[in-house]
C-alpha cells in the first residue's frame, strides 16, 4: 500500500483556474469511486473539500470540482482566492476497508 | 457542531508506547452510521490513515502499522482512543482524529480534530 502521488506544489494567480493530480494505482484510485480530497491550512484542522469523486460537502464552494480517469483523479479550483492557498491532499480506498492518502499539494495564490 | 480533540503525551520515549485519547463533543460516538478514525503526519512528509473503529468495536488497521497499534472506544466517555507499542523515531508525527463514514454512502472523514504532535525522543 504505497502513498497516492501528488505534485509536490502548484500555483496560480487570483481568479485562474488549477488542477491537483493525485496518481494511484488499478487497486485503489482506479478500483473505486471513493476518492476525497482535503484541505489544510498548517495549525488547523484538515476540511473534507470532495467526496466520492465527484461530489461536494455543503458548505465547499462550487469553485471546487472533483474528477477522475483512470488510475488518476483530479481537483480543479477555479476562480482562486487568497484563502485557497493551503496544503491538499487527496485519499482513495484501497479495498480491504484500507485507506490511503496522497503526500499533499502546497497550493500558493500568487 | 461536531468537533473532536485529540489529548495525550506530547514526548515519547523510543520503545515506549504511545497513547492519544480523541474526545467527541456536540455528537455521539455511538452514532451507528459513523467510524472514527486515527490519521498521522510526520514531519514534512503526507497523511497516513492508521487505523478506524466502529462504536461496537469493530477495527479496521493499516497492515504495516497494525502488529504494534491498538484502537479502542468508550462509549460511556464519547471517546477512542490509540495505543502504539515499540515507537521509534519514525513514528514521530502530528495525531489526528476525524470521524470516519464507512458506508455504501460514501467513504470519507468529513471531522477532524486539530491534531496533536508526538515526539520521540530520549
Amino acid at each position: 500500500q504505497s502513498a497516492l502521488t501528488q505534485p509536490r506544489s502548484v500555483s496560480g494567480s487570483p481568479g485562474q483556474s488549477v488542477t491537483i493530480s493525485c496518481t494511484g494505482t488499478s487497486s485503489d484510485v482506479g478500483g473505486y469511486n471513493y476518492v476525497s480530497w482535503y484541505q489544510h491550512h498548517p495549525g488547523k484542522a484538515p476540511k473534507l473539500m470532495i467526496y466520492d469523486v465527484t461530489k461536494r460537502p455543503s458548505g465547499v464552494p462550487d469553485r471546487f470540482s472533483g474528477s477522475k480517469s483512470g488510475n488518476t483523479a483530479s481537483l480543479t479550483i477555479s476562480g482562486l482566492q487568497a484563502e485557497d492557498e493551503a496544503d491538499y491532499y487527496c485519499c482513495s480506498y484501497a479495498g480491504s476497508y484500507t485507506w490511503v492518502f496522497g503526500g499533499g499539494t502546497k497550493l500558493t495564490v500568487l | 457542531q461536531l468537533q473532536l480533540q485529540e489529548s495525550g503525551p506530547g514526548l515519547v520515549k523510543p520503545s515506549e508506547t504511545l497513547s492519544l485519547t480523541c474526545t467527541v463533543s456536540g455528537g455521539s460516538i455511538s452514532n451507528s452510521i459513523y467510524y472514527w478514525g486515527w490519521i498521522r503526519q510526520p514531519p514534512g512528509k503526507g497523511l497516513e490513515w492508521i487505523g478506524s473503529i466502529y462504536y461496537s468495536g469493530t477495527t479496521y488497521y493499516i497492515p504495516s502499522l497494525s502488529s504494534r497499534v491498538t484502537i479502542s472506544v468508550d462509549t460511556s466517555k464519547n471517546q477512542f482512543s490509540l495505543r502504539l507499542t515499540s515507537v521509534t523515531a519514525a513514528d514521530t508525527s502530528v495525531y489526528y482524529c476525524a470521524r470516519h463514514l464507512v458506508s455504501s454512502n460514501g467513504f470519507y472523514f468529513d471531522y477532524w480534530g486539530q491534531g496533536t504532535l508526538v515526539t520521540v525522543s530520549s
